[in-house]
């Protein structure tokens, strides 16, 4: 199983940013695609998942209104899109797995960089 | 409330045994799961549903629950053991929630 992620950004505060994760190794469809953000010297923050078989989402309600979650089931990718972005969305964006276990398979991590 | 508190910071010796605590109100209805971070790395998981180890975590690895408090335990730490480590849970309002981290320092 490998999740490789997109490169480094760097954007203008309310600016959109769209990472993406591309799977292999597994059913891309078989299990849920989770995002998690890491700020510089903080912990880990839920940012929400979704289904790549359906296409739901469901998002922490900090991010509500603000991100987005999409697949193309045809090359087996997500993406986090995270819109208005503030100098406080500076952070690693990690997707991950969610299988039987938790948090099975993590992606490398793509840091946004928000500054003017 | 959705809130996992932890430890900022913890120490042992080379050898001894550590225990990092992690407190919330879902622990109660949820098992916890712990993630070890090392510098530069994503995390990876240690501990799910409460006790169970995945293959290839060194068996000095444990977890435990009590109430509001789940614990992991190191018995005998390493200096690879020097890391971060985040408790997991569920959450009533919200699918994940994660503690603020202990770091470990083996000395």
């Amino acid at each position: 199983v490998q999740l490789v992620q997109s490169g480094a950004e760097v954007k203008k505060p309310g600016a959109s940013v769209r990472v993406s994760c591309k799977a292999s190794g597994y059913t891309f469809t078989g299990y849920y695609i989770h995002w998690v953000r890491q700020a510089p010297g903080q912990g880990l923050e839920w940012v929400g998942w979704i289904n790549p078989n359906s296409g739901g989402s469901n998002y922490a309600q900090k991010f509500q209104g603000r991100v987005a979650m999409t697949r193309d089931t045809s090359i087996s990718t997500a993406y986090m899109e995270l819109s208005r972005l503030r100098s406080d969305d500076t952070a690693v964006y990690y997707c991950a797995t969610w299988g039987t276990r938790g948090f099975d398979y993590w992606g490398q991590g793509t840091l946004v960089t928000v500054s003017s | 409330s959705s809130e996992l508190t932890q430890d900022p910071a913890v120490s042992v010796a080379l050898g001894q045994t550590v225990r990092i605590t992690c407190l919330g109100d879902s622990l109660r209805s949820f098992y916890a799961s712990w993630y070890q971070q090392k510098p530069g790395q994503a995390p990876i998981i240690i501990i799910y549903d409460k006790n169970n180890r995945p293959s290839g975590i060194p068996d000095r690895f444990s977890g435990s629950s009590s109430g509001t408090t789940a614990s992991l335990t190191i018995t005998g730490a390493q200096a690879e053991d020097e890391a971060d480590y985040y408790c997991h849970s569920r959450d009533s309002s919200a699918f994940a929630v994660f503690g603020g981290g202990t770091k470990l320092t083996v000395l």
